[in-house]
């Protein structure tokens, strides 16, 4: 069974500080991944979606930046941290030519 | 309405009740979701309708579609206090984007 695992779970940084936030999905081969922001009782942003390995585009870039190193694999980064940035992050992946979506757990962040 | 002009952010019912949101869309699609977000989850697909359907009903939720006024209906029927959520409708932009819509938050009431 395909699984969609992120990670951290929650993190605390200062502003100004680095993030990484990452994203596997198990079980399913060259899918679709996506980067979703969401603010406290906001709706959903899509931020980033990739096709294939290597190849990442930008929808909304919030200072933000996103790899896909492997094709299961999906990462959101930035060097520097804004207090904008907290928020939920969630990574969502589904197949080409399909439109079933499956979304992550997602990473809580809160920028002090 | 998530979107449009009449923007209905949130709903209190009892549990039993039924319940009807609608979501207006203003990018061309062919595809609309529904999804349900539970306090502090990601969202889960609940129904996905498609431009030739009028209508797609999944146990107790019943999706609409009318493309020529671009807007989408979701209801619960026999709503339980597990609905209780922010559902969002969203446009499929061909795999490449899932738009969202404001959201409504439903509370249910025991």
């Amino acid at each position: 069974a395909q699984t969609i695992h992120q990670w951290p779970v929650a993190e605390i940084k200062a502003v100004g500080s680095p993030l990484s936030l990452g994203c596997t999905i198990k079980g399913k081969s060259s899918p679709n991944l996506y980067w979703y922001w969401q603010a406290t009782g906001g709706t959903l942003q899509q931020l980033f979606y990739s096709i294939t390995v290597g190849q990442v585009e930008s929808v909304v870039q919030l200072n933000l930046s996103a790899s896909r190193p492997k094709d299961d694999q999906f990462i959101l980064s930035t060097e520097k941290l804004l207090l904008s940035h907290s928020g939920f992050y969630l990574c969502a992946w589904s197949l080409p030519r399909n439109s079933d979506y499956t979304f992550g757990s997602g990473t809580r962040l809160l920028v002090i | 309405s998530q979107w449009g002009e009449e923007n209905l952010q949130a709903l209190s019912i009892q549990e039993g009740e039924d319940v009807t949101m609608n979501c207006s869309y203003k990018t061309y699609t062919t595809v609309v979701q529904w999804y349900r977000q539970k306090s502090g989850k990601g969202p889960a697909q609940l129904i996905l309708i498609r431009s030739n359907e009028r209508e797609k009903r999944s146990g107790r939720l019943r999706a609409t579609l009318d493309t020529s006024s671009q807007s989408s209906s979701l209801s619960i029927t026999g709503t339980l206090a597990t609905d209780t959520a922010v559902y969002f409708c969203a446009t499929d932009q061909g795999g490449r984007a899932l738009i969202f819509g404001t959201g409504t938050t439903v509370s249910v009431s025991p």
